[in-house]
């Protein structure tokens, strides 16, 4: 069963335009939700989860239970932001979604 | 330091070769995984372990098997390789289970290909 579900493979964007990533889960419990983020040549590493609540170089992602999403979004898109990004559910294992390449056009 | 260090970054196997990955940490970490990445995919887990001697299957073991001597090496051993093990595996680690933090650290990658 697909667990998490990236529905955007390429995502572009002009710099400074607001970016949304997004992410749709399938879990019946509380979930633990990560952003995972591959630069260009470099290992892939976490960007941010859920639980801290934080911002991580302007990127936020918000828990809707609801629509059991978790979009990663920053307001004005930067050239930097361009690389690979995954949505992770943790239960028991950590579970990727298929990521999404985001382009920022200068 | 140097963090999660893989080898060899790209490889081409014969089907039914044989080959090791190997994967080794400088992080005292307990936690040790193993995943690959088929075009198109998501990371999905080979294999785990939660500190040395004791390992544990993922998603998909099958064709695969590890070893954990000690806490700081997970060798990932291909047997009789196969087209459909044509992949990027990555080796990762992390202080505790995935389902505490949630932040694993990875290596580079190994490209594999098998013709």
């Amino acid at each position: 069963a697909q667990r998490v579900t990236q529905p955007e493979k390429l995502l572009s964007v002009f710099k400074g335009a607001p970016v949304e990533l997004k992410c749709n889960y399938s879990y019946s419990g509380s979930p633990e939700l990560f952003w995972y983020v591959q630069y260009s040549r470099q290992r892939l590493q976490l960007l941010l989860r859920h639980i801290s609540r934080e911002s991580i170089k302007g990127f936020t992602a918000d828990l809707n239970k609801g629509e059991t999403s978790f979009h990663l979004k920053k307001p004005f898109a930067q050239e930097e932001d361009s690389a690979m990004y995954y949505c992770a559910l943790s239960q028991d294992n950590l579970f990727f979604g298929t990521g999404t390449r985001l382009t920022v056009i200068p | 330091n140097a963090g999660v260090t893989q080898t060899p970054k790209f490889r081409i196997l014969k089907i039914g070769q044989s080959m090791t990955l190997q994967c080794t940490q400088d992080m005292n970490h307990n936690y040790m995984y193993w995943y690959r990445q088929d075009p198109g995919m998501g990371l999905k887990l080979i294999y785990y372990s939660v500190g040395a001697g004791i390992t544990d299957k993922g998603e998909v073991p099958n064709g695969y098997n590890v070893s954990r001597s000690t806490t700081e090496d997970f060798p990932l051993r291909l047997e009789l390789a196969a087209p459909s093990q044509t992949s990027v595996y990555f080796c990762a680690s992390s202080p505790d289970p995935f389902g505490n933090t949630g932040e694993l650290f990875f290596g580079e990658g190994s490209r594999l290909t098998v013709l």
